[in-house]
């Protein structure tokens, strides 16, 4: 098992431009969540997909949007990029056993805008 | 509505002694608890986890974890601290409801260990 996988590991990026971050979820997983997680910060919350659909939201501009597809990977897209959107990027995937939520986190994308 | 207090943002220990890192929640519900731990520029990796199975949980790299309802407390052990453990640590609570899952995060705890 893979386990949850992104790409790309960085990425270097201009104000004003668009971004997407890919991410796969660990196998068996229909749930993905995306992080952002600035530097010293701990991870905050932007988006979950479950059935390609946009599920639960955090507190992020609509510049922030996302996909998932039907073999549950899932996009992260950001325009009119800004210098406060540097970051690591987070995928977490998650699965529901016995009513309980546990969730696995990708190894990050690390976005550094200039 | 439920939250997680970590009440430490540093920990200072040295190699070889003990490892306390201390978390305390809040959920209306019977809670899902789980550690994750952070190395500088990586995901996140889950420790261990807590499932309303037995309240004292180990996990990885000799970590465990007691989940005592009495205090709302999940805090963190380890009995002797590696230089490998200087990390960040991050105590989560889940939910599951209503077909939604709800995931609340600590705000971390960053743990030096001392040669």
């Amino acid at each position: 098992d893979a386990g949850v996988t992104q790409s790309p590991t960085h990425l270097i990026k201009t104000r004003g431009q668009q971004v997407t971050l890919r991410c796969s979820p660990k196998s068996g997983h229909d749930t993905v969540s995306w992080y952002q997680q600035a530097l010293g910060q701990g991870p905050q919350f932007i988006f979950q997909y479950y059935e390609e659909e946009e599920r639960q939201r955090g507190n992020f501009p609509d510049r922030f949007s996302g996909h998932q597809f039907p073999n549950y990977s899932s996009e992260l897209n950001v325009n009119a990029l800004l210098l406060g959107d540097s970051a690591l990027y987070l995928c977490a995937s998650s699965f529901i056993r016995d009513r309980v939520v546990e969730q696995y986190f990708g190894p990050g994308t690390r976005l550094t805008v200039t | 509505a439920q939250s997680v207090t970590q009440l430490d943002s540093h920990v200072s220990v040295s190699e070889g002694t003990p490892v306390l890192l201390r978390c305390n929640y809040s959920s209306s519900y019977s809670p899902s608890l789980f550690w994750y731990v952070q190395h500088p520029n990586k995901g996140l990796q889950l420790l261990l986890k807590y499932t309303s199975a037995a309240t004292l949980v180990k996990g990885i790299n000799g970590f465990e974890a007691e989940f005592k309802k009495s205090e709302t407390s999940f805090h963190l052990t380890k009995p002797s601290a590696h230089m490998s453990d200087a990390a960040e640590y991050f105590c989560v609570v889940t939910r599951y409801s209503g077909g939604y899952q709800k995931v609340t995060f600590g705000t971390g705890t960053k743990l030096q260990v001392i040669p």
